[in-house]
C-alpha cells in the first residue's frame, strides 16, 4: 500500500482559508487521492477525491501536483465545525480498502 | 435516506468471550467494509465485502471473521476476546466498487475487561 505523509497538526482561524498538505511520493498510476475527515465522536466522513486534475465540491477543493507526488486539501472559509482529523488516503482503482495514516488534527480558533 | 447503522453502539465483554457486531448499510449499497480504530494504531482495515463475497482482508488474526448477507447487511465476529481488542469498530458502505465515496456508521465501542 502506498503511503502518505501529513503534518500531525495544524491550526487556523475561523473564516480563513486552510491548506492541508499531503505527500505521496510512491503513488502509482491507478491510485486515487482521497480525503476523509473525522469529527470528534463520529465515523470518518468523505470529503473529496481526485486522480490528476484539481477538483472542487461543496465542501472543499483538492489541488494535485503535476507529478502527483503531493496534494493539498483547501477549505476556503474554515468554520468551527471543520475542526477534525483530516486523512489523506491513496486508494487503488476498484478497491474499497482505505489505508488510513495518522492524519492531520485541524484546530480552528474562533 | 437513512445512514449506515451499527448495533450495538456500546458493548462490554470479558476476556475469552466472543462477540458479534452488526452493520446495516445504506439502502441499495452492496459494498461493506469494516475498520478497527484504537488510540495506538489508528484506523485499520479489517475486511471488505461485496455481494456476499469477501474481497479483501486486513492483517488481523483468524479470531476476526465476518460475513455479508444477501440483503447486504454484514456482521463481524471476534472470538476469544483479548484486552487489545478493545476498540471502536466502524463499518462503511458504498453503492458499488466503482463509486468512490464510502459512508461510515457511528461505530460500535467494544470494551474487553
Amino acid at each position: 500500500d502506498a503511503k502518505t505523509t501529513q503534518p500531525n497538526s495544524m491550526e487556523s482561524n475561523e473564516e480563513e482559508p486552510v491548506h492541508l498538505p499531503c505527500n505521496h511520493s510512491t503513488i502509482s498510476g491507478t491510485d486515487y487521492i482521497h480525503w476523509y475527515r473525522q469529527l470528534p465522536s463520529q465515523g470518518p466522513e468523505y470529503v473529496i477525491h481526485g486522480l490528476t486534475s484539481n477538483v472542487n465540491n461543496r465542501m472543499a477543493s483538492l489541488a494535485i501536483a503535476e507529478d502527483r507526488k503531493s496534494s493539498t486539501l483547501i477549505l476556503h472559509r474554515a468554520t468551527l465545525r471543520d475542526a477534525a482529523v483530516y486523512y489523506c488516503i491513496l486508494r487503488r482503482q476498484g478497491a474499497q480498502k482505505l489505508v488510513f495514516g495518522q492524519g492531520t488534527r485541524l484546530t480552528i480558533n474562533p | 435516506k437513512a445512514g449506515v447503522t451499527q448495533t450495538p453502539r456500546y458493548l462490554i465483554k470479558t476476556r475469552g468471550q466472543q462477540v458479534t457486531l452488526s452493520c446495516s448499510p445504506i439502502s441499495g449499497h452492496r459494498s461493506v467494509s469494516w475498520y478497527q480504530q484504537t488510540p495506538g494504531q489508528g484506523l485499520q482495515f479489517l475486511f471488505e465485502y461485496f455481494s456476499e463475497t469477501q474481497r479483501n482482508k486486513g492483517n488481523f488474526p483468524g479470531r476476526f471473521s465476518g460475513r455479508q448477507f444477501s440483503n447486504s447487511r454484514s456482521e463481524m465476529n471476534v472470538s476469544t476476546l483479548e484486552l487489545g481488542d478493545s476498540a471502536l469498530y466502524l463499518c462503511a458502505s458504498s453503492f458499488s466498487l466503482a463509486i468512490y465515496e464510502q459512508y461510515f456508521g457511528p461505530g460500535t465501542r467494544l470494551t474487553v475487561t
